[in-house]
């Protein structure tokens, strides 16, 4: 199993103010997922980076990649309230495709 | 993307007994599994569900605790047996249209167990 830190854990900002959550691990990883999810949910498929060095933005999200393809953020500007949830990244090992998930970062956007 | 839903959405169940959940997935898909998401927690492995032979369980997790079915490319069980109140969770399947794409997931089912 390769081990994933997310970081922070807890992380509650005002609207409107922007937020970064890291994915850090000593592994290698052939594609990194992040997903939202909200309580009494299934998590939700934001986006996928697989090249380092790969910066993808969706709306106000930016989620970039590493170049040694090790970590990944996402960065949220402006959030809103409905950014709210809890935020998980997850390696795709390139041996048995099977998924490694961080510990979650539970993101709470005041109004 | 695939649309996967789950039966129970949730639960509660008595000690000592077992409980099947369902996943259906609308197309036809290579790989299934289930995880477990226990209270505050992450997402931990339990199994891959392969189609027509045993599932692949991680270790922590064996068979007769948690036995698995997949009898064709849209459809798996996961049977939760002889429930103690540590199996109070979430239980989520997930698919892969391909080994190493994304992988979507299901809406979870509830468990708690008295």
């Amino acid at each position: 199993t390769q081990l994933l830190e997310q970081s922070p854990q807890f992380l509650s900002i005002q609207e409107g103010e922007n937020l970064t959550v890291y994915c850090n691990s000593s592994s290698v990883f052939s594609s990194l997922q992040w997903y939202r999810q909200e309580p009494g949910e299934g998590p939700v498929l934001l986006v996928t980076v697989v090249t380092g060095g790969e910066v993808k933005k969706l709306k106000r999200l930016t989620f970039q990649f590493g170049d040694a393809r090790k970590d990944s953020s996402l960065h949220i500007t402006a959030a809103q309230p409905g950014d709210t949830g809890l935020y998980l990244c997850a390696g795709a090992s390139s041996n048995d495709y099977k998924l490694s998930f961080g510990a979650g970062t539970t993101v709470t956007v005041r109004a | 993307s695939a649309v996967i839903s789950q039966k129970p959405s949730r639960d509660i169940c008595q000690r000592g007994t077992s409980l099947t959940i369902q996943c259906q997935v609308d197309s036809q898909v290579t790989m299934m599994f289930w995880y477990r998401q226990q209270p505050g927690q992450s997402l931990t492995l339990i199994a891959t569900a392969n189609q027509g032979s045993e599932a692949t369980y991680e270790s922590g997790f064996v068979i007769d605790k948690f036995p698995i079915s997949r009898p064709n490319l849209t459809f798996s069980t996961l049977t939760v047996s002889n429930m103690s109140p540590e199996d109070s969770s979430i239980y989520l399947c997930s698919v892969e249209t391909f080994p190493g794409d994304e992988q979507f997931f299901g809406p979870g089912t509830r468990l708690t167990v008295l």
